[in-house]
C-alpha cells in the first residue's frame, strides 16, 4: 500500500523555466512533509519541508505548496538550473510515527540546457 | 561538523554470507534510522534506534536482519545469510528530531 505517491516517474524542463513536482498522500495522519533531492550514488539531501498548519513554504528558488483537503503537495523550482537535475523524493511523517518517514517512489527531473 | 558517515560504500557478498553495514551519526545526534532502497523504488523505513535501544523495528524483515546502536561506536545493520533479494542501497539517517540527514549509503550486491 503506497501511502505517498509520485505519479510522474520523470519530468523534463527547459533551463530557466519552472519545474513542478507533484506528490499525493493517502494517510490523513501525516502532518509534516519533506522534499529530498538525490544524485546517483549519494544519499538524499533535505531540500525543504512544510507543516500541515501551513499551505506554503518558500526557500530561495524552492517553494512547497500543501493542499490538505486534496492530500496533495507540490514542489516548485524557479528558475530551473542544470544542477537541479536529480531524483526528487517526497516524504511524509505523522506526529505519532516517531519521526519515521514514508517516501514516494521519486521523480527524475532533467533540466534541458 | 562531519555529516552522517557510512561504510563500506560498496559491499559484495555471496549468497549465504553475512553483511555488516556501519553508520556513524552526525555529532550530537542520538537518533539513527535505517532505510533500504530497492532498484527503481523509494526508500523504505527499516528500523529506528536510540543509543542502546531499538525504538521501532516495524520495517525490518523478521528473519536474518538485526540492528544495534551501542553506547560507544557506530550503529550496525547486520544481515545474515544474504540472498539476492537483499541487493539494495542501505541508507542511514540521523536526527535530533525534525528533518533527517542521510548518509551516502552502502550499496550491497549479493552474487
Amino acid at each position: 500500500d503506497q501511502q505517498v505517491k509520485q505519479n510522474s516517474p520523470s519530468l523534463s524542463v527547459q533551463e530557466g523555466r519552472i519545474s513542478i513536482l507533484n506528490c499525493d498522500y493517502t494517510n490523513s495522519m501525516f502532518d509534516y512533509f519533506l522534499w529530498y533531492k538525490k544524485y546517483p550514488a549519494e544519499g538524499p539531501t533535505f531540500l525543504i519541508s512544510i507543516s500541515s498548519i501551513k499551505d506554503k513554504n518558500e526557500d530561495g528558488r524552492f517553494t512547497v505548496f500543501l493542499n490538505k483537503s486534496a492530500k496533495h503537495l507540490s514542489l516548485h523550482i524557479v528558475p530551473s538550473q542544470p544542477g537541479d537535475s536529480a531524483v526528487y523524493f517526497c516524504a511524509a511523517k505523522s506526529n505519532f510515527g516517531n519521526e519515521k518517514l514514508t517516501f514516494g517512489t521519486g521523480t527524475r527531473l532533467t533540466i534541458i540546457p | 561538523n562531519a555529516g552522517v558517515m557510512q561504510n563500506p560504500r560498496h559491499l559484495v557478498r555471496r549468497r549465504g554470507q553475512e553483511a555488516r553495514l556501519r553508520c556513524s551519526p552526525m555529532k550530537g545526534h542520538s537518533h539513527v534510522y535505517w532505510y533500504r532502497q530497492l532498484p527503481e523504488e523509494g526508500l523504505k523505513f527499516m528500523v529506528y534506534l536510540q543509543k542502546e535501544n531499538i525504538i521501532d523495528e516495524s520495517g525490518m524483515p523478521k528473519e536474518r536482519f538485526s540492528a544495534e546502536f551501542p553506547k560507544e561506536g557506530p550503529s550496525i545493520l547486520r544481515i545474515q545469510q544474504v540472498v539476492r533479494g537483499d541487493s539494495a542501497a542501505y541508507f542511514c539517517a540521523s536526527s535530533p528530531g525534525g528533518a533527517k540527514f542521510f548518509g551516502p549509503g552502502t550499496r550491497l550486491t549479493v552474487l
